[in-house]
């Protein structure tokens, strides 16, 4: 049961890189959702996705884009990669409704030099 | 803003003890809490969720709310050393289906 899949776990860029983390879920989940993590930051919401088609900005969505290329798949793309983008990333995936749980990949580990 | 508020720690116990967790959330209309337990180095992973209408309890974890005062508390009986690590509140908030997460509260369970 794989559950939320990302890859790659760990990425190392220089600045000024593009990059992007896939994120693939088996669940039948309509909801998808991007979060980085860093130290004392706790978990910020970078983009979602309600259903197929729609995507959403969150908290701290400069620098980054996202595809929702079909039910299972959430991608983030970092167009030019900056330091402060330095960071673990997380996808998780929900049922349709916010009242159902979401549940977490486990994380890219990301470095930008 | 909508907010998720959790005291950072560490909170300390003696293994066998109950852990009391707690989180303060701002937005009135919120109905669905989550509790997320997460070891260093490793992704989220969900513990226990509650809805507006009352407690719940599995195993050694107690989900509790406060409507009236706006927070929800985990409490651990038994507590473990396993039991060490970052716990995260989410709360869902009114529109959207993005929920809110605080930033966590470190517990440290010493044998």
């Amino acid at each position: 049961n794989a559950g939320v899949t990302q890859t790659p776990k760990f990425q190392v860029l220089k600045t000024g890189q593009s990059m992007t983390l896939q994120c693939a879920q088996d669940m039948n989940h309509n909801s998808m959702y991007w979060y980085r993590q860093d130290p004392g930051m706790g978990l910020r919401l970078i983009y979602y996705s309600a259903s197929e088609g729609t995507t959403d900005k969150g908290e701290v969505p400069n620098g980054y884009n996202v595809s929702r290329l079909n039910k299972r798949e959430f991608s983030l793309r970092l167009e030019s990669a900056a330091p402060s983008q330095t960071s673990v990333y997380f996808c998780a995936s929900a049922g349709t409704y916010s009242n159902q749980p979401q549940h977490f990949g486990d994380g890219t580990r990301l470095s930008i030099l | 803003q909508k907010e998720v508020e959790q005291n950072s720690g560490p909170l300390s116990v003696p293994e066998g003890a109950i852990a009391s967790l707690n989180c303060t959330y701002s937005d009135r209309g919120s109905q669905s809490f989550f509790w997320y337990r997460q070891y260093s180095g490793k992704s989220p992973e969900l513990i226990m969720f509650i809805y507006s209408n009352g407690d719940k309890e599995d195993g050694r974890f107690t989900a509790q709310l406060n409507k009236a005062s706006q927070y929800v508390s985990l409490l651990i009986r038994d507590s473990q050393p396993s039991d060490s690590a970052t716990y995260l509140c989410a709360v869902n908030i009114k529109a959207g289906t993005a929920l809110i997460f605080g930033k966590g509260t470190t517990l440290s369970v010493s044998s």
